[in-house]
């Protein structure tokens, strides 16, 4: 199994609300990303995870939580968004970093709008 | 500071002709270098990747890319363009034992009959 899974695909909320995104992977990779895409520009890092524990948080707002449960497994818990974080948002594996050779396994994403 | 540039922002190819794609880094040591693909609202698909060894590297679909080190470039090429390319094209760095990714801002290819 080569595959990221995301759920859901898409994603309506107000502001609000309480949601999660999930990611799951089962290639026995240990590190995990968040990124948040807007149309027509690049990924942007939010989260790291590795081995289950966050490495990484690129100064995201306090409303985005992450959560790695597992090795397997990666959930993003949104809580009183604004409008303006409507946006793709990735999830991507790697067997261990970049820098060290592991290139990143992109989900096919959750489309989120804020309402 | 690490960057990643992507000169081209837009190009419109004929189905059939050839596809070249640039890209510049500046980084100190010899990066880890990726192409990814995006289709319209879909995720990115890893292309090929460079880490060390032989500069011409062969990816899926066809694509090829050439590591320059004395132009600090990775340009991806294609040497027959078929109409389901049409896609975004990103260029990436591995910037640090963390695993961040450094993008370019990314190029829209458009493939005309």
């Amino acid at each position: 199994d080569t595959e990221v899974t995301q759920t859901p695909k898409h994603l309506v909320m107000g502001m609000t609300n309480k949601k999660s995104l999930k990611c799951e992977q089962h290639m026995g990779h240990r590190a995990m990303y968040w990124y948040k895409q807007k149309a027509k520009k690049p990924p942007e890092l939010m989260f790291v995870y590795s081995y289950e524990k966050l490495s990484i948080n690129e100064s995201v707002p306090s409303r985005f939580s992450p959560e790695c449960p597992n090795s397997s497994l990666l959930n993003l818990h949104l809580h009183a968004l604004q409008p303006e974080d409507s946006a793709l948002y990735l999830c991507a594996s790697s067997h261990g970093l970049a820098g060290v050779g592991g290139e990143q396994f992109f989900g096919p994403g959750t489309r989120l709008t804020v309402l | 500071a690490q960057s990643v540039t992507q000169p081209d922002i837009h190009i419109t190819v004929s189905e059939g002709a050839s596809l070249e794609l640039r890209c510049n880094y500046s980084y100190g040591a010899t990066p880890y270098l990726f192409w990814y693909v995006q289709s319209p609202g879909q995720g990115l698909q890893l292309l090929l990747k460079y880490f060390s060894g032989d500069t011409l590297v062969q990816g899926i679909k066809g694509f090829e890319a050439e590591f320059k080190r004395s132009q600090s470039s990775f340009n991806l090429r294609k040497p027959s363009v078929h109409w389901s390319d049409a896609a975004e094209y990103f260029c990436a760095v591995g910037v640090d034992s963390w695993g961040k990714l450094q993008f370019g801002a990314g190029t829209q290819v458009v493939v005309t009959p």
